[in-house]
């Protein structure tokens, strides 16, 4: 399995402009995690899901941010309008039983 | 809520043991695991131990879990400098759900 796959790998945007960071999860497991990692704050997990379904969305910082997983191997973290204060690396991780495996991460800038 | 605590920083010459240390305050965790993180990387998988022993040990990695003290640790043998990285311990929280700590950054001194 190539694990879990995220695009891009970096992503520099203007502040106000949308972003949408994307995730394939490995193929057979059913829970996702988006989560976002910064010097000041550590890892904070913002989203996850089971089933495609969301089950807690408490750490998403604001109406900004919003989380989908339409199906299976395929999820999506957007942030509209993006502000300075976002930029961070996101990861996506997936997982089947109580083992999270994460991915690469998306390195986000946003100018 | 849960409390994971980590020192921030390590350094080890290489060759010698590193032992790596982790606090919490939420004793109900089935799982607790160890992630390794690379610069530029995600976090990695190292191990993982059951609530319920005490010692498990994988290669190079021990880990030791003291429940009454509610402490974890990570001991790496004969430590090599592509260990250099920041290893995070998590506790399961439940619904497959993580709780990572601080973080230690690990530098192996050639």
């Amino acid at each position: 399995d190539a694990g879990v796959i995220q695009s891009p790998r970096h992503e520099v945007t203007e502040m106000g402009q949308e972003v949408t960071l994307r995730c394939k999860p490995i193929s057979g497991h059913d829970y996702l995690f988006w989560y976002r990692q910064t010097m000041m704050r550590g890892l904070e997990l913002l989203i996850y899901f089971n089933n495609n379904v969301p089950i807690d969305d408490s750490g998403m910082p604001e109406d900004r941010f919003s989380a989908k997983m339409p199906n299976a191997s395929f999820s999506t973290l957007k942030i509209q309008p993006s502000e300075p204060r976002d930029s961070a690396v996101y990861f996506c991780a997936s997982s089947i039983r109580n083992t999270q495996y994460f991915g690469p991460g998306t390195r986000l800038t946003v100018l | 809520g849960e409390d994971v605590e980590q020192s921030l920083f390590l350094s080890v010459r290489e060759g010698d043991s590193s032992v790596i240390n982790c606090t919490y305050t939420d004793s109900s965790s089935t799982y607790l695991y160890w992630y390794k993180q690379e610069p530029g990387a995600g976090l990695q998988l190292l191990t993982y131990i059951f609530s319920n022993m005490d010692m498990k040990q994988d290669q190079r990695l021990t880990v030791l879990l003291n429940k009454k003290d509610k402490h974890l640790s990570l001991r790496i043998a004969d430590t090599q400098t592509g260990d250099s990285a920041i290893y995070f311990c998590a506790l399961e929280t439940g619904a497959n759900n993580l709780f990572f700590g601080t973080g230690t950054r690990l530098t192996v001194i050639p």
